[in-house]
């Protein structure tokens, strides 16, 4: 089955504590994408990949980095997690930087 | 000036009747259009895409795209409880950025 896979679904964390939520694809995709959804702000694009080791900022990348080293994976990192990085964090892939993405299921983080 | 707008709703229709979200965006060079289904607490789920103006059907759904005017629409035929939703109209405004709207929230009441 197609799909783009998240782990952790859910996660409870403490301020300053490193984590990592990776993001996988089987779809063979060049482009891959973070996003945080927050109430009343809707999605924002946190980071992006078009290629294997090639990646860039969205609208929101303070606080996380991202690494892109095999076409499937795309981790994203926070290394000190801050209560306002609190959110519902997506990843998404597609074949193409114009084309339409697929999400994953999403993972819930909560920062206390 | 926000880049894709959408208006928040609720937007409510009885069960059988035609739902119709709009949305518009801001650059005239955006390429590639795009409407995701969002239920609460869920990924979205992309239901149309349209790049060319006119209309695209695909079952119940219609994508209409006026580059023109520089609005996007979305029409439900037949609507069902189960379509009560968030709507997110989103917009490849620059190469590798989709560009999302906040959503409309559409309510069809059996």
């Amino acid at each position: 089955e197609a799909q783009v896979t998240q782990n952790p679904r859910y996660l409870i964390t403490v301020t300053g504590k490193k984590l990592t939520v990776t993001c996988s694809q089987n779809m063979n995709h060049e482009y891959m994408s973070w996003y945080r959804q927050d109430p009343g702000l809707g999605l924002r694009q946190i980071y992006y990949s078009m290629n294997v080791e090639v990646t860039d900022k969205g609208d929101v990348p303070e606080g996380y980095k991202v690494s892109r080293k095999e076409k499937r994976n795309f981790p994203l990192i926070l290394e000190s997690p801050s209560p306002n990085q609190t959110s519902l964090y997506f990843c998404a892939s597609s074949p193409s930087g114009w084309g339409e993405q697929y999400f994953g299921p999403g993972t819930r983080l909560t920062v206390t | 000036q926000k880049e894709v707008e959408q208006n928040s709703g609720p937007l409510s229709v009885p069960e059988g009747a035609i739902a119709s979200l709009n949305c518009t965006y801001s650059d005239r060079g955006s390429q590639s259009f795009f409407w995701y289904r969002q239920y609460s607490g869920k990924s979205p789920e992309l239901i149309m895409f349209i790049y060319s103006n006119g209309d695209k059907e695909d079952g119940r759904f219609t994508a209409q795209l006026n580059k023109a005017s520089q609005y996007v629409s979305l029409l439900i035929r037949d609507s069902q409880p189960s379509d009560s939703a968030t709507y997110l109209c989103a917009v490849n405004i620059r190469y590798s950025t989709l560009t999302f709207g906040k959503g409309t929230m559409l309510l069809v009441s059996p």
